[in-house]
């Protein structure tokens, strides 16, 4: 159980275009999803809490209206990175905490690799 | 931003040999969880442990925490090739948000 789905896995784009992202849990449901980044050999950074019915909370530095966020459902989050650029290449990978635990774990999905040309 | 520091930032041993991997933070914190890399993969969730616990265990796995010193330690007992990966340690607050460590890329030579 607790399984996080990503979808595309990879995904290459040109400049100037808009790239979508799916993050799904598939067997449970999840209030809270959060975005984070990851640069090659680097660590994760949080991007962004999406919450489920309500605008997402977007971490210091991150612009909101680039990287947008729709948490439609308790079970779907999606991340639209606008008119991308270059430097907006790195490994997109999505988490969702489930809705009916405090055990504080949340499952991570296998990531979506978005390479802008 | 980060909170955790990771030390070593690599580390190579031998299978069969323990790995130790250390993790500081700065803050306060209400929980602490390691978790697995492989290379271009997602997280894979390892262990949690709660500010009030000392040590957690979880197979091979070892995991202390002491909130004094804001560090936590994760040991890999007998490693296997299969170990190899990147580990991150990532402090939580108690609202789901977690803030990783830079990691440490951990290497089994058969």
């Amino acid at each position: 159980g607790a399984v996080v789905s990503q979808h595309p896995s990879w995904v290459i784009c040109k400049s100037g275009t808009s790239v979508k992202i799916e993050c799904r849990s598939l067997d449970f449901q999840a209030t809270t999803m959060f975005w984070y980044r990851q640069f090659p050999k680097q660590s994760l950074m949080l991007m962004a809490t999406s919450n489920e019915g309500s605008k997402a909370t977007y971490e210091q530095g991150v612009e909101k209206d680039k990287f947008l966020i729709n948490h439609a459902s308790l079970t779907l989050s999606t991340l639209t990175v606008t008119s991308a650029h270059p430097e907006d290449s790195s490994f997109y990978i999505c988490s969702a905490a489930p809705l009916d635990t405090n055990s504080y774990e949340q499952y991570f999905g296998p990531g979506t690799r978005l390479t802008v040309t | 931003s980060q909170q955790g520091e990771e030390d070593p930032q690599a580390l190579s041993i031998q299978e069969g040999e323990n790995a130790t991997m250390n993790c500081s933070y700065k803050t306060s914190i209400n929980n602490l969880q390691w978790y697995r890399q492989n290379s271009g993969r997602g997280l894979v969730h390892l262990i949690l442990i709660r500010s009030n616990e000392r040590e957690k265990h979880s197979g091979r796995l070892r995991v202390t925490l002491d909130t004094s010193k804001k560090s936590s330690s994760l040991l890999i007992t007998a490693s296997r090739a299969a170990d190899t990966a990147s580990y991150f340690c990532a402090t939580g607050l108690g609202d789901y948000k977690l803030s990783f460590g830079a990691g440490t890329t951990v290497t089994v030579r058969a």
